[in-house]
């Protein structure tokens, strides 16, 4: 089956520790995304990659960063420079060419203690 | 900046009843507006997609439409069922790969 993969789907921090978070693919997408979401809102981009070995940043990039050394792959950092982590993360990817949209994984949520 | 707004951001109806769900952009120059459904806890589900060039979308109970001209698109959902319970979001593709998300409206449809 091809899809997004996410993990973990849950992960607790503490204040000053950096975390990565994890995003697969098996569609053999060229373009791959990262979104944060708090309740109420709609989801902001932080960072995204429309090949391997180039990222661009979103709106929110400040206190994450990203690596995109395999186009299946495309790991997020949120570091301790990040003022308020505690968020879910949504991971995306698209064809890149021909606007079918984008499709999602089933997110991680990060909660910092 | 492209803003995107859905009204309302929540919605109550009880199970057999038709139902609109809008959304409104601020930039006609888009790309295409992509539907999606979201389970609570859960990720997004694509529902419909609709390219710029395009008026409406369907898929069995849900049609969607879009007006590039008015800056507005609407879901509308056939015969509610439990079942189609969870937050609508709409998302406005600027480019290729650039989208902006409504914050969603939660739809509770009653048994």
């Amino acid at each position: 089956d091809g899809g997004i993969t996410q993990s973990p789907k849950y992960l607790f921090r503490k204040e000053g520790q950096n975390v990565t978070l994890s995003c697969e693919q098996n569609l053999n997408h060229d373009a791959m995304y990262w979104y944060r979401q708090d309740p109420g809102q709609g989801l902001r981009l932080i960072y995204y990659s429309q090949i391997v070995n180039d990222f661009q940043k979103g709106d929110i990039a400040e206190g994450y960063s990203v690596s995109r050394e395999k186009k299946e792959s495309f790991p997020l950092t949120v570091t301790s420079a990040q003022k308020n982590p505690t968020a879910f993360y949504l991971c995306a990817s698209s064809i890149g060419q021909g606007g079918i949209g984008q499709f999602f994984g089933p997110g991680t949520r990060l909660t910092v203690l | 900046k492209q803003e995107v707004t859905q009204i309302p951001a929540a919605l109550s109806v009880p199970e057999g009843e038709n139902l609109v769900l809008n959304c409104s952009f601020t930039d006609s120059a888009i790309y295409n507006l992509q539907w999606f459904r979201q389970d609570p806890g859960k990720g997004l589900t694509s529902l419909l997609l609709i390219q710029s060039s395009q008026r409406e979308q369907t898929s069995g109970r849900l049609n969607a439409s879009l007006d590039k001209s008015s800056g507005r698109s609407t879901l509308y959902i056939a015969a509610s069922q439990p079942g189609d319970s969870a937050t609508y979001l709409c998302a406005v593709g600027e480019n290729n790969n650039d989208m902006r998300f409504g914050a969603g409206t939660r739809l509770t449809v009653k048994p």
